[in-house]
């Protein structure tokens, strides 16, 4: 069964600054789907950005970008120019390359924006 | 556009009780999901659904039951509640099975006293 983890339960950074939060999953499939989710503390899910594993770019959203490692199993979340809005739980998640897989997520990574 | 709407927001419950979640979304989608969170768990998922009149077990199913008579509603029941499914409750949806992502609804709070 497909597996994902994040190892990093907290993270801080100060306001302008740049933060990576790091995501590892497992699977044996070769086409497979990523994703980063942000839940602010209003609890709502926002979907930041996507990757596509059969692309090797790597997927870039204003100032959120991916580093995507797919022999090393590596699906990371770069923030640039860190601002106090940023600071919310970050999810990643894993959807299998077929239409009935649903999407898996890691346990969170609690970013934490100093001014 | 409403998206995905869930009700209530926020409940507390009897261990024993019985409760409904409701769970609308108006953007036609066949997919659509539910997932609990707990802290330090991420989210997992509950039971699915991918069309009116289908649904299947996800991975923590017990304790849980629902319904898809229509395409825009899923919801959750919850008989004999217990502590342990003290949580908070997600319902998604998708077009497409999830390989752009689930929309999700803001989320239902739910306490088992």
């Amino acid at each position: 069964a497909q597996t994902v983890t994040q190892s990093q339960p907290e993270m801080s950074v100060q306001e302008a600054e740049t933060v990576t939060l790091s995501c590892t999953y497992d699977t044996s499939e070769s086409d497979y789907y990523l994703f980063w989710y942000k839940q602010p503390p209003s609890r709502q899910m926002i979907l930041v950005i996507r990757q596509e594993a059969y692309k090797q770019q790597n997927a870039t959203e204003n100032r959120f970008s991916v580093n995507f490692q797919k022999a090393a199993k590596s699906f990371s979340l770069k923030i640039s120019d860190s601002q106090l809005g940023d600071a919310a739980m970050y999810f990643c998640a894993y959807r299998g390359g077929d239409n009935t897989d649903k999407l898996i997520f890691g346990t969170g990574t609690r970013l934490q924006v100093f001014p | 556009n409403a998206g995905v709407t869930q009700t209530p927001k926020f409940r507390i419950l009897k261990i024993g009780q019985s409760m409904t979640l409701q769970c609308t979304q108006d953007m036609n989608h066949n997919y659509m999901y539910w997932y609990r969170q707990d802290p330090g768990m991420g989210l997992k998922l509950i039971y699915y659904s991918v069309g009116a009149g289908i649904t299947d077990k996800g991975e923590v199913p017990n304790g849980y039951n629902v319904s898809r008579s229509t395409t825009e509603d899923f919801p959750l029941r919850l008989e004999l509640a217990a502590p342990s499914q003290t949580s908070v409750y997600f319902c998604a949806s998708s077009p497409t099975g999830g390989n752009y992502g689930y929309t999700f609804g803001s989320g239902t709070r739910l306490t088992v006293v």
